[in-house]
């Protein structure tokens, strides 16, 4: 089973930011907080990770509490080609572990 | 640089036959994961090869099998087609070398529609 918790669904406007919740309460020390998301047919496609730090690259940020059990992903400026299915998933990043994907949150992004 | 790519994109068999769906991953990958998404769903992971041998299985039959070959490619049987196998499949390569941080990067998929 997923070990995550996320909304089935949101919307955000076109040029806002998207915050997308996750809540990960059962997280182990080691495991790592990853961010896929799957645009309609297509395979699925790595966003972000992180283990305790807040995470900034080129497609989004992710912020995680200090307690570990709630992260947050924020896309800075939500375009139309972000409509997609985003899924959180905690895994040990040692090596290379299966994903166990959720049934995740559906994102539209709306004019 | 190719990403994964996978082949057939579509196929249509007949319960009770045979298929085998091919991945090629992404360059300077060794490690190759199969995984089911049933429409609606999320992905499931099937298994795993690396060095030419299956590493790890998810919660699927013996019908599955796979296979990987000296070029890190794959291959994924699955026989006795049940109606139930009608899926999305997905391939994802990922790198086990020293400081990877064991993203996997997905193909395409290959859609299997069984009748």
């Amino acid at each position: 089973d997923a070990k995550t918790t996320q909304p089935t669904s949101m919307d955000c406007a076109e040029g806002r930011a998207a915050n997308l919740p996750c809540n990960h309460s059962t997280i182990s020390g080691n495991e790592y907080v990853y961010w896929y998301r799957q645009i309609h047919s297509q395979g699925p496609q790595y966003i972000i990770h992180g283990l305790k730090n807040n995470e900034t690259n080129e497609m989004a940020s992710l912020i995680i509490t200090e307690d570990r059990k709630s992260s947050t992903l924020i896309l800075p400026h939500a375009t139309l080609r972000d409509t997609a299915v985003y899924y959180c998933i905690v895994r040990v990043a040692i090596r290379t572990d299966k994903l166990i994907f959720g049934t995740g949150t559906r994102l539209q992004v709306f004019p | 640089d190719a990403g994964v790519t996978q082949s057939p994109t579509h196929l249509i068999k007949t319960r009770g036959q045979q298929v085998t769906l091919r991945c090629s991953p992404k360059s300077g990958h060794d490690t190759v994961s199969w995984y089911q998404q049933a429409l609606g769903q999320g992905p499931q992971f099937i298994f795993q090869y690396y060095e030419e041998e299956e590493r790890q299985r998810g919660n699927f039959p013996d019908r599955f099998s796979g296979h990987q070959f000296p070029n890190y490619s794959s291959e994924l049987n699955v026989n006795a087609l049940l109606l139930g196998d009608s899926a999305l499949y997905l391939c994802a390569s990922s790198w086990r070398g020293r400081g990877s941080t064991y993203e996997q990067y997905f193909g395409p998929g290959t859609r299997l529609t069984v009748t």
